[in-house]
């Protein structure tokens, strides 16, 4: 099965500043590489997926790039927000598994205004 | 308008009773999902229904039956509860099986077992 792991769990960050957040996967199969956010008391929530075939993402202020080599994908946020903190979860997953996702441990971020 | 919602939101209850966790979806989606959010956040799959079909079967207790009237419907009937099954329970949907395509979580059940 795959194996994920996230870093850094906690992250701690000043109003206005960027964070990332980094997602290791051990299935050299895996091709869908999303992150959801949960918000405190909420569901979590899809902020922003990437296929193997495309090396990064971006909507808005947020991005998300692939090395398909070394096996990881990161989340970048930029001009972060108070409303930004939250858990985030990366998902990595392989078509063929169908809606089977892995999710990572999570990364609590914390935006200090 | 809420996507996908569970009732009750709070679940308090003693060791060795019964409870259910009810879900709905208003998408239309075909695929839907119980999920175990354990005190370290840390989020697994439990069951995974497609068109009232069970698709995947994680390694939970037999203490614990889903059960879809209708794709509409996912249905969390825990048996016998333990301590250790205090957490917060999310169902979720998606489109279809396969994909893989974006989950819609509800907002959660918090079950608290004494």
């Amino acid at each position: 099965g795959e194996n994920v792991e996230q870093h850094p769990s906690t992250l701690s960050v000043q109003e206005g500043d960027s964070a990332v957040i980094k997602c290791t996967y051990s299935d050299s199969a895996s091709n869908y590489f999303p992150w959801y956010k949960q918000e405190l008391g909420k569901g979590p929530q899809l902020i922003i997926d990437i296929r193997s075939n495309v090396g990064e993402k971006k909507d808005q202020r947020i991005a998300v790039t692939l090395n398909k080599t070394a096996k990881h994908f990161s989340l970048h946020i930029t001009e972060t927000q108070p409303e930004d903190s939250a858990v985030y979860f990366c998902a990595p997953s392989e078509e063929t598994s169908g809606s089977r996702l892995t999710f990572g441990e999570g990364t609590q971020l914390t935006v200090n205004p | 308008d809420t996507a996908v919602s569970q009732t009750p939101k709070y679940l308090v209850t003693q060791m060795g009773n019964d409870k259910s966790i009810k879900c709905e979806q208003n998408l239309g989606h075909d695929t839907m999902y119980w999920y175990k959010q354990d005190s370290k956040k840390f989020l697994k799959i439990m069951f995974s229904y497609n068109n009232k079909e069970l698709i995947i079967n994680e390694t939970v207790p037999n203490r614990f039956s889903p059960k879809s009237p209708d794709k509409a419907h996912l249905n969390l009937h825990i048996n016998s509860l333990e301590l250790g099954d205090s957490a917060v329970y999310f169902c979720a949907s998606s489109v279809r099986e396969g994909g893989p395509y974006e989950q819609y979580f509800g907002p959660g059940t918090r079950l608290t077992v004494t």
